[in-house]
């Protein structure tokens, strides 16, 4: 069974462009968060979508967004990129989502440098 | 506010020796644990979890050992490997909750 998986794995942006990231759940799982880690700030997280509807959010600001495709399949954007953005964006799967305990399994990760 | 947290930051065994890395958390509603591993560059890898209602999970050379007496939890890693360097994150999830890590401990396996 294939893993979770993220696209693009590595990318530059200059400040205040806009990126667009990629993933691609387990087989058979509903449930996909995004995770922001920095070494600063550790691993954060962003937001969780089941069944294409956002469930559950972190403390992040309204540049950071998200969905869901009826395959499950998800994005993240973030518009109006700042430094601070730069970090490994990290998508997690699961079959019903962390608040019903499931086990959420990660991808490797999309890393985003902002110059 | 509640969180979870870990006692080292760092850690540093001889191969062949056990490793145990602690972690500590707060919100006594917490219901399930995680630890995960993750390799430099790489996404966390999932090593074992543990519902609130269990004290003991083992798993291939690893045991969690959880104490809600005293909201602590560790893992255990037996004979300790060089493939087993890595930052080890634990995880809680309570209940109508998202999940919250550790800030992580970092293994170095010395040969």
């Amino acid at each position: 069974k294939a893993g979770v998986t993220q696209t693009p794995r590595y990318l530059i942006k200059t400040r205040g462009q806009q990126v667009t990231l990629s993933c691609s759940p387990i087989s058979g799982h509903r449930s996909v968060s995004w995770y922001q880690q920095t070494p600063g700030q550790g691993l954060q997280f962003l937001f969780e979508y089941f069944s294409e509807t956002q469930r559950n959010k972190g403390n992040f600001p309204g540049r950071f967004s998200g969905r869901q495709f009826s395959n499950s399949r998800s994005e993240m954007n973030v518009s109006t990129l700042e430094l601070g953005d730069s970090a490994l964006y990290l998508c997690a799967s699961s079959l019903l989502g962390m608040q019903n305990g499931n086990t959420i399994y990660f991808g490797e990760g999309s890393w985003l440098t902002v110059v | 506010g509640e969180s979870v947290g870990l006692h080292l930051p760092t850690l540093s065994v001889q191969e062949g020796d056990n490793s145990i890395i602690n972690c500590a958390y707060s919100n006594s509603a917490s219901d399930y644990f995680i630890w995960y591993k993750q390799e430099s560059g790489k996404g966390p890898q999932f090593i074992i979890d543990i519902r609130s209602n269990m004290d003991k999970r083992q798993g291939q050379r690893v045991t969690v050992l959880l104490n809600k007496t005293v909201k602590h939890l560790s893992l255990q890693i037996a004979a300790t490997q060089p493939g087993d360097s890595a930052v080890y994150f634990c995880a809680e999830n309570v209940e109508n909750n998202d999940m919250r890590f550790g800030a992580g401990t970092r293994l170095t396996v010395k040969p």
